[in-house]
């Protein structure tokens, strides 16, 4: 069963503007992954944020995350058109070797 | 370092053929994950092997097998494909238990007629 749950399930905004997708999920998680996948490749590691942790930035990137209301959220600030490509939650609940729980994703057109 | 590799990276079969995707990666990674992404859908997790030598289910593990040859290849096979295999698979890997970022491959298209 899909763990996390994106939402919206696209998003179309112009260049220079700022995206935020947000994601839910509904058991115990260790930490939460965003990752990016471009049209046809596989998927890239964004950003990971820990249970105990309720924000963190990595350049452009800010994710959130309220564990009380099973939700994170992805703000891409002054976005690309490079940018342009579905965005995926990941869950880890144990923080092992275990494999981690999908959302369907968001998928993010930057108009030029 | 190549990171993730698979092959093929395209496939058709028909019903009933067996074929095995190889993946290997060359980063010393433990663990290594097999994931089917179906359109519109996330990734889910068909098997992973925690370290060489173990394998486990994972969401979705029916009509597969895997095995983990080394510490570099984990290879998938389908034993007799069906059209519901039709999917798009990916292979991935991660480092130690402090390091929960997976690294993944390219994917494998496979298309069951």
């Amino acid at each position: 069963s899909q763990q996390g749950e994106e939402d919206p399930q696209a998003l179309s905004i112009q260049e220079g503007e700022n995206a935020t997708m947000n994601c839910s999920y509904k058991t115990s998680i260790n930490n939460l992954q965003w990752y990016r996948q471009n049209s046809g490749r596989g998927l890239v590691h964004l950003i990971l944020i820990r249970s105990n942790e309720r924000e963190k930035h990595s350049g452009r990137l800010r994710v959130t995350l309220d564990t009380s209301k099973k939700s994170s959220s992805l703000l891409i600030t002054a976005s690309r058109a490079a940018d342009t490509a579905s965005y995926f939650c990941a869950t880890d609940a144990g923080g092992g070797a275990d494999g981690l729980t999908f959302g369907k994703g968001t998928h993010l057109i930057i108009q030029p | 370092n190549a990171g993730v590799t698979q092959t093929p990276k395209f496939q058709v079969l028909k019903t009933g053929q067996s074929m095995t995707l190889q993946c290997a990666q060359d980063m010393n990674h433990n663990s290594m994950y097999w994931y089917r992404q179906d359109p519109g859908m996330g990734l889910r997790l068909i098997y992973y092997s925690a370290s060489e030598g173990t394998t486990d289910k994972g969401e979705v593990p029916n009509g597969y097998n895997v095995s983990r040859l080394n510490k570099r290849e984990f290879s998938l096979r389908l034993e007799s494909a069906a059209p519901s295999q039709t999917s798009v698979y990916f292979c991935a890997s991660k480092g130690g238990p402090l390091n929960n970022e997976q690294f993944f491959g390219p994917g494998t298209r496979l298309t069951v007629l």
